[in-house]
């Protein structure tokens, strides 16, 4: 069955420094991979996509990469602030006619501290 | 520019009592739209998605239900509400092949 891990549920950092935060998957290929921001009580924001032709995916501190050989995705937030902490969720989305349907990870807490 | 409109936002409902979540999109035409249930600490499962007026697909079968009588508008029920149906519901909308757009969601405690 269609697998996507999201390694680690927590990840404390220092700020300043880059977090960094893995999707695997499995019994799976995506045309898109997508990595959305959930604050606490709230519903998740839409940060980055990347396609399956593409490698990386740049956006201000934020950077994410697509290994489709592998099937991982990397996301990274350079110089991170206490204001990245949040849940931040991988999801797929095996294009065609799978009306944008996504599959989401169990998402990875991020807290920066000060 | 495009909003989307979950409500209530909080709801306490007894077991067995009946349930009905709104959704309503503004700005877009034709969205696809999405119902998701979060339990506690978890990722997000999807649970109905439409791709026009009157058109639900499911995607685990369970005691709810999803209509969309207008083109914009996207209701989550149930006639009778279990224990296990407690959860955190957002409703998300997007266009073909583009990003999802979420609500603020509903939390949902039944007793």
């Amino acid at each position: 069955s269609q697998k996507i891990e999201q390694n680690s549920e927590a990840l404390n950092i220092q700020e300043g420094k880059t977090a960094t935060l893995t999707c695997n998957y499995t019994n799976y290929s995506p045309a898109y991979l997508q990595w959305y921001r959930q604050d606490p009580g709230r519903g998740p924001v839409f940060l980055l996509l990347i396609r399956e032709n593409e490698k990386e995916k740049r956006k201000e501190r934020l950077k994410v990469t697509f290994d489709t050989t592998l099937k991982q995705s990397l996301f990274h937030i350079t110089a991170s602030q206490p204001a990245d902490s949040a849940t931040y969720l991988c999801a797929l989305d095996a294009g065609g006619t799978s009306y944008g349907k996504l599959t989401f990870g169990q998402g990875t807490i991020l807290t920066v501290h000060p | 520019s495009q909003t989307i409109h979950q409500w209530p936002a909080t709801l306490v409902q007894p077991v067995g009592s009946p349930l009905s979540l709104e959704c309503t999109v503004e700005g877009t035409s034709n969205p696809n739209l999405y119902w998701y249930r979060q339990a506690a600490g978890r990722g997000l499962q999807l649970l109905f998605y439409s791709v026009g007026i009157g058109q639900i697909s499911s995607e685990v079968p369970q005691n709810l239900s999803a209509s969309r009588p207008q083109d914009r508008q996207f209701i989550l029920s149930s006639k009778k509400l279990l224990l296990s149906d407690s959860g955190f519901y957002l409703c998300a909308w997007s266009a073909s092949n583009q990003p999802q757009h979420f609500g603020d969601g509903t939390r949902l405690s039944i007793l």
